[in-house]
């Protein structure tokens, strides 16, 4: 069993549509929980930082963990075509130099 | 220069060869990674140096070798590659003990042929 499961796609939705992205991971020692977001031809950027359960807002974009679950979720409201890259959730047990343990990715259209 | 700088942007090397890839970064981090990036993969983690030290993945082949020289430079140095070895190598940094997670360079396209 991977330690972090993450549906590759891709996923494609009309332009204002809301998103919504997972990941299911099965290591309960995780606490701190990131998506990334990576355009072609570039590296990850982070987006989203949280730490154990609850939800965290940054202006379109909504990280939610459920750690009794072992899911986390993003979600994207008003998605804009800017929006389309690929999404990475990943987490890691601590705050040290971690190891982060990524998903595989999500590619997203968001379509005009 | 600003973030993670990584070069050469694209590189072709015969199986052969012997190449370096190159990692700066200019964020006073003093933790930095090298990642693989294979389709349809999670990333992979190679090397962590961390505060001088390394840890790395065992399964990491040792025709990969890391070299971290101070805390703002990282040097990945390739010899004999395979054709499976063709990815995207990410560089990436953070302050060990805090948290924020990682800021990514845009990586090195490796083909070995």
């Amino acid at each position: 069993q991977k330690e972090v499961e993450q549906d590759p796609g891709p996923l494609s939705v009309p332009e204002g549509a809301i998103v919504s992205l997972n990941c299911t991971y099965s290591n309960s020692a995780f606490q701190y929980f990131m998506w990334y977001r990576q355009y072609s031809r570039k590296g990850p950027e982070l987006l989203m930082y949280t730490y154990s359960s609850g939800n965290k807002e940054d202006g379109r974009f909504t990280a939610q963990v459920d750690k009794s679950s072992k899911y986390i979720s993003l979600f994207i409201r008003d998605s804009q075509p800017s929006d389309s890259a690929t999404y990475l959730c990943a987490m890691s047990v601590g705050q040290g130099a971690q190891k982060l343990v990524f998903g595989q990715g999500t590619r997203l259209t968001i379509n005009p | 220069e600003t973030g993670v700088t990584q070069t050469p942007r694209h590189l072709v090397m015969g199986m052969t060869n012997k190449k370096s890839l190159k990692c700066e970064q200019h964020l006073g981090h003093n933790a930095m990674y090298w990642y693989k990036q294979s389709a349809k993969k999670p990333l992979e983690l190679m090397f962590v140096y961390s505060l001088e030290e390394r840890v790395e993945n065992n399964s990491v082949p040792s025709r990969f070798s890391p070299e971290c020289p101070n805390s703002s430079h990282l040097f990945l140095h390739l010899h004999t590659l395979q054709p499976e070895d063709s990815a995207l190598y990410l560089c990436a940094s953070s302050q060990a003990l805090e948290g924020g997670g990682y800021t990514f360079g845009s990586g090195t396209r490796l083909t070995v042929v």
